[in-house]
């Protein structure tokens, strides 16, 4: 079984500029997580979607971040413009949606780079 | 509110001794608890988890856990430890009493197994 894909592995880019991250799900599953990884520290949840409806965007920073799962499959998030801060990893995890007991399955991550 | 501590930002164990890696948590409700390990520019890799029923979880490459109620801990062991063991290990707590799918991370620990 393949597992969760997210394109690119890297990114480096100049701040204000726009950037997009791709994540593909393990097939089956309905629930996808964007998570943000600081140097250092443990994932933080960014969204989660069920389908194609973002259920939990409360940690979304919605004045640069966006997000969408038009097909409920694929996902994108996007960040525009880019600040320094924003360096960091983007991990997407993917679960099949059976409730709380679920396990999360991540992806290897984008990491981005602010210059 | 749910959190995870992970006292120890590093752990060090000559190969073939035991290793514990120690994590505390606090939820309101019933804690579903995981056990992540991250490979240097990998992403995270599901390890345990324990939901209810038997304290002691047994879970992939001979790693356990053992859940402990009355002091909200859940530390992730291993008889005997490998070389190649030396990664990043996550603790993640999640309510299971409030339905959330909310998953907060520990900050992690390195975990060194020497020669």
């Amino acid at each position: 079984e393949a597992g969760v894909v997210q394109s690119p592995r890297y990114k480096i880019i100049e701040k204000k500029q726009p950037v997009a991250f791709w994540c593909n799900p393990i097939s089956g599953h309905n629930t996808l997580y964007w998570y943000r990884q600081n140097l250092g520290q443990g994932p933080e949840l960014l969204i989660r979607y069920e389908n194609e409806e973002a259920v939990d965007d409360s940690q979304l920073p919605k004045d640069r971040f966006s997000a969408e799962r038009l097909k409920g499959v694929d996902s994108t998030l996007k960040i525009q413009p880019a600040e320094l801060g924003d360096s960091a990893v983007y991990l997407c995890a993917s679960s099949p949606g059976q409730g709380a007991s679920d396990t999360q399955y991540f992806g290897p991550g984008t990491r981005l780079t602010v210059l | 509110a749910q959190s995870v501590a992970q006292p120890e930002d590093q752990v060090n164990v000559a190969e073939g001794n035991p290793l514990t890696v120690k994590c505390t948590y606090s939820v309101s409700g019933n804690p579903y608890l995981f056990w992540y390990v991250q490979y240097p520019n990998r992403g995270l890799q599901f390890l345990l988890k324990y939901i209810t029923g038997d304290n002691l979880v047994k879970g992939s490459y001979g790693f356990e856990a053992e859940f402990n109620k009355s002091q909200t801990s859940f530390h992730l062991k291993k008889p005997s430890a490998l070389v190649s063991d030396s990664a990043l290990y996550f603790c993640a707590v999640r309510d299971g009493g409030a339905g959330s799918y909310q998953l907060t991370f520990g900050k992690g620990t390195k975990l060194s197994v020497i020669p």
